[in-house]
Order: structure tokens, then C-alpha cells, then sequence
């Protein structure tokens, strides 16, 4: 089993849909949780952190589940740019991060 | 604003063959590491190095080498490359021990061994 799973889509939505991407991850003395983006042949950029009590970025809002050890990322009102990858991450111990294979959002007019 | 800097970008090499991959960061960042991204296997850590002069292996070292001679340089090798190396490579730095979780990446190098 993979430490970090995540369902690899894609995911097709029109423009203004709300779309949700969860994330598993297996060992539970995982420390920190993190979502990045990558676009189609370019490097992985941090999107943003995810913390206990959950914590939103404009359009971005982030869940975590320690309990069911589980991760989410709700996009609202998707735009065109959000086309992209969506990285899973945890940080196991320290100095490790431990990447997803991804989800792949496309976002269509 | 150069960041993380990978060269070369794009290789092919035969198997059996040698080479070096380079990555330079300009941000004096503490932490260096490389990755290889395969489909459906994510990115896996292959080396990394907490400091000049250090390093360590991740996930998946077997058939590479590194070295840190200096802070802004961390040089992944190849001694005889095989076709199961065909992947994209990426650098990427982080402050001490990416405790913010942010790695900053270099744009890849594109790998293909015949």
C-alpha cells in the first residue's frame, strides 16, 4: 500500500463548479500535510499548508482528518487556470516529504 | 530570480553510459535534494543533503550518486545508466528541514536512457 493515496482523476469541470480532492495517507505518526500544484510539465509549487483545525486561502480551503487520516482540498468557483496537478504531502519525520502521484483537475469554458 | 537551477535539461543517453546532473540554488538554502518523477509512482526521493558536505540517501538511491562540495550545488550521477532511469529529475532546496513544508523546485531534467 502507498503511503500517500490519492485518486488520479482527471476531474472535468466546467467553470464556477466547486470540486474536491481527498487524500489518505497511511502512517499515522505523520506530522505535517500539504497540498501542491503542478502544471503539465513544470515543477511542483507549494499550494498550501493543511492544518488541524482547517484553514481556507481565497478560493482554496484545506482539511485534515487525523482520525481517519484523511486530507481535502475544496476548490470553489474553479477557473480556467486551476487546470493543473494536485499534490498530496505529508511530512513523515523530519526532513522527509512524501509526495502523492496526484490528481489531475482540468477545468473546461 | 533564478531560484533552483537544473542542467541539463533534456539527455539522452545509451545504457551504460555516464553523467552528471546539476543543480544550483541561489536562496543559500541549507537543505538540497533530488527527486525522479515517474507516472504513477509520484515523486520519489533519491538523495538528499541537510548541509556542505553531507549526504543521505531517500527512497530510492540504488544506481546514483551525489555530492555537496559546495552549498549551492548538489550534483546527482549516474555511473552506467539503464533505460529503468528514464524519468524526469527534480532539484529542489528548503530552509532547514522543510518544517514549512516548502520545497522550491528546480524545472526538471528530462532523462531518456536507450
Amino acid at each position: 500500500r502507498k503511503e500517500v493515496e490519492q485518486d488520479p482523476g482527471p476531474f472535468n469541470v466546467p467553470e464556477g463548479a466547486t470540486v474536491a480532492f481527498n487524500c489518505t495517507y497511511s502512517n499515522s505518526a505523520s506530522q505535517s500535510f500539504f497540498w501542491y500544484r503542478q502544471d503539465c510539465r513544470k515543477e511542483p509549487k507549494l499550494l498550501m499548508s493543511v492544518y488541524s483545525s482547517g484553514n481556507e486561502d481565497g478560493r482554496f480551503t484545506a482539511q485534515l482528518n487525523r482520525a481517519s487520516q484523511y486530507i481535502s482540498l475544496l476548490i470553489r468557483d474553479s477557473k480556467l487556470s486551476d487546470s493543473a496537478t494536485y499534490l498530496c504531502v505529508v511530512k513523515k519525520k523530519a526532513d522527509k516529504l512524501i509526495f502523492g502521484t496526484g490528481t489531475r483537475l482540468q477545468v473546461f469554458p | 530570480n533564478a531560484g533552483v537551477t537544473q542542467t541539463p535539461k533534456f539527455r539522452v543517453l545509451k545504457t551504460g553510459q555516464s553523467m552528471t546532473l546539476l543543480c544550483a540554488q541561489d536562496m543559500n538554502h541549507e537543505y538540497m535534494y533530488w527527486y525522479r518523477q515517474d507516472p504513477g509512482m509520484g515523486l520519489r526521493l533519491i538523495h538528499y543533503s541537510v548541509g556542505e558536505g553531507t549526504t543521505a540517501k531517500g527512497e530510492v538511491p540504488d544506481g546514483y550518486n551525489v555530492s555537496r562540495l559546495k552549498k549551492q550545488n548538489f550534483l546527482l550521477g549516474l555511473e552506467s545508466a539503464a533505460p529503468s532511469q528514464t524519468s524526469v529529475y527534480f532539484c529542489a532546496s528548503s530552509y532547514a528541514g522543510a518544517n514549512t513544508g516548502e520545497l522550491f523546485f528546480g524545472e526538471g531534467s528530462r532523462l531518456t536512457v536507450l
